[in-house]
């Protein structure tokens, strides 16, 4: 049973670094698009990327130019970092195994596993 | 603003049958599969359904996904107080090159 867990150091100052971890654990770490979503207080869900296996990425064109998701596979982990971070970045951060196939003409995107998600808030 | 759209909440009385729509457009809904979380206060968010309407091992087929060109619909039939929790759409937009989701819709249990 794959497990997925968040790592990161606290609190971000403004205009500084955010970066997370995410460890995963029980399977393998093969053939998925391994992803980051969040949630800022009481709002939706907002997709920000992915990192695939063979280590391509994949990010949300709003937050493009200050994002990078890599994979370390020796360690089975891959991370987030996102620069310049403002209060807007304050969320909750999950980490997720992501589904992502073109078939048909068609394509399906699912996240089908779940860490537990880490608070990240952004303040002076 | 969410790419996908959903009505903020909907309710109904324990054992009625409930229906959450997401709209979205060609670039999304109409031509790539969609797929559905329930994410429970405090907890992460988890899938209920892929690919349109298929349920992962595990999820009661009381919980069934449809999808009509550029809508889709998750319903939730015989609910339960156990049920009540934000049920979010998700998909892949073919023009932005992104995952996307819809703002969510609260279910409330009477």
């Amino acid at each position: 049973q794959v497990q997925l867990q968040e790592s990161g150091p606290g609190p971000v100052r403004p205009s500084g670094t955010l970066s997370l971890t995410c460890t995963v654990s029980g399977g393998s770490f093969s053939r998925s698009h391994w992803s980051w979503i969040r949630q800022p207080p009481g709002k939706g869900l907002e997709w920000i990327g992915y990192v695939y296996t063979t280590g391509g990425t994949n990010y949300n064109p709003s937050l493009k130019s200050r994002v990078t998701i890599s994979m370390d596979t020796p360690k089975n982990q891959f991370s987030l970092t996102l620069s310049s971070v403002t209060a807007a970045d304050t969320a909750v951060y999950f980490c997720a195994r992501g589904q992502l196939k073109w078939t048909s003409g068609h394509y399906y995107y699912y996240m089908d596993v779940w860490g537990r998600g880490t608070a990240v808030t952004v303040s002076s | 603003q969410s790419v996908l759209t959903q009505p903020p909440s909907v309710s109904a009385a324990p054992g009625q049958k409930v229906s959450i729509s997401c709209s979205g457009s060609s670039s999304n809904l109409e031509n790539n599969y969609v797929s559905w979380y329930q994410q429970l206060p405090g907890t992460a968010p988890k899938l209920l359904i892929y690919e349109n309407n298929k349920r992962p091992s595990g999820i009661p087929d009381r919980f069934s996904g449809s999808k009509s060109g550029t809508s889709a619909t998750l319903g939730i039939t015989g609910l339960q107080t156990g049920d009540e929790a934000d049920y979010y759409c998700g998909t892949w937009d073919s023009s932005l090159d992104s995952g996307v989701f819809g703002g969510g819709t609260k279910v409330t249990v009477l």
